[in-house]
């Protein structure tokens, strides 16, 4: 099955530097690749999204960019602001099935 | 917005107790799912629920879980003879179309307590 692996697991950045996360997947069919911010003791909640036919998302300060080849796709958030501070997951969907396959998670700290 | 509600919040049992967690996924999504996060952890995927009948389930969904959808708006999961490891954060989710095309919305998610 699908595997998806996330670096890194803490993240401390300074407020206005960007940050950036990164992940790897196993299966080269899959072909949708969420990201989710997750604040404490709430839903994991949509942030951006990239399907395999494109390359590079950016929506305001956060983009996504998706390498097919390397099977890998990363978060970049510039001019990080407190409210960014939470755990941020990546997560991929095989081709033919349903289910999103969670990477670890990433704790980001945005300091002033 | 619409949105997926879930009930309880938060359930707390004894082991080996029964237990049911409630969704409500959003109207006219016909896609729906649970997953878990153990505290401080990834969120698992542990089924997922199409046309009346599960089309995918994880390793961790064994006989002890069952889904149902008991009427047209509810989608329940049971646990029937809960473990100390079975606490975590639940959370449903539904989505208009298979998930390798579309959002998953989450719910709000239960918090289950075994004690």
């Amino acid at each position: 099955g699908e595997n998806v692996e996330q670096h890194p697991s803490t993240l401390s950045v300074q407020e206005g530097d960007s940050a950036v996360i990164k992940c790897t997947y196993s299966d080269s069919a899959s072909n949708y690749f969420p990201w989710y911010k997750q604040e404490l003791g709430k839903r994991p909640q949509l942030i951006i999204d990239i399907r395999s036919n494109v390359g590079e998302k950016k929506d305001q300060r956060i983009a996504v960019t998706l390498n097919k080849t390397a099977k890998h796709f990363s978060l970049h958030i510039t001019e990080t602001q407190p409210e960014d501070s939470a755990v941020y997951f990546c997560a991929a969907t095989p081709g033919t099935a349903s289910k999103l396959t969670f990477g670890t998670g990433t704790r980001l700290q945005v300091t002033l | 917005e619409p949105e997926v509600t879930q009930t309880p919040s938060h359930q707390v049992t004894q082991m080996g107790q029964e237990v049911i967690l409630r969704c409500v996924p959003i109207s006219n999504h016909l896609y729906f799912y649970w997953y878990r996060q153990i505290l401080g952890q990834k969120v698992e995927f542990l089924v997922s629920f199409y046309n009346n009948e599960i089309s995918e389930k994880s390793e961790i969904f064994d006989d002890q879980f069952s889904v149902e959808r008991p009427d047209g708006s509810n989608f329940t999961l049971k646990i029937r003879s809960t473990k100390l490891e079975d606490s975590a954060m639940y959370f449903c989710a539904s989505s208009d179309l298979a998930g390798g095309a579309t959002e998953a919305f989450f719910g709000q998610g239960t918090r289950l307590t075994v004690v």
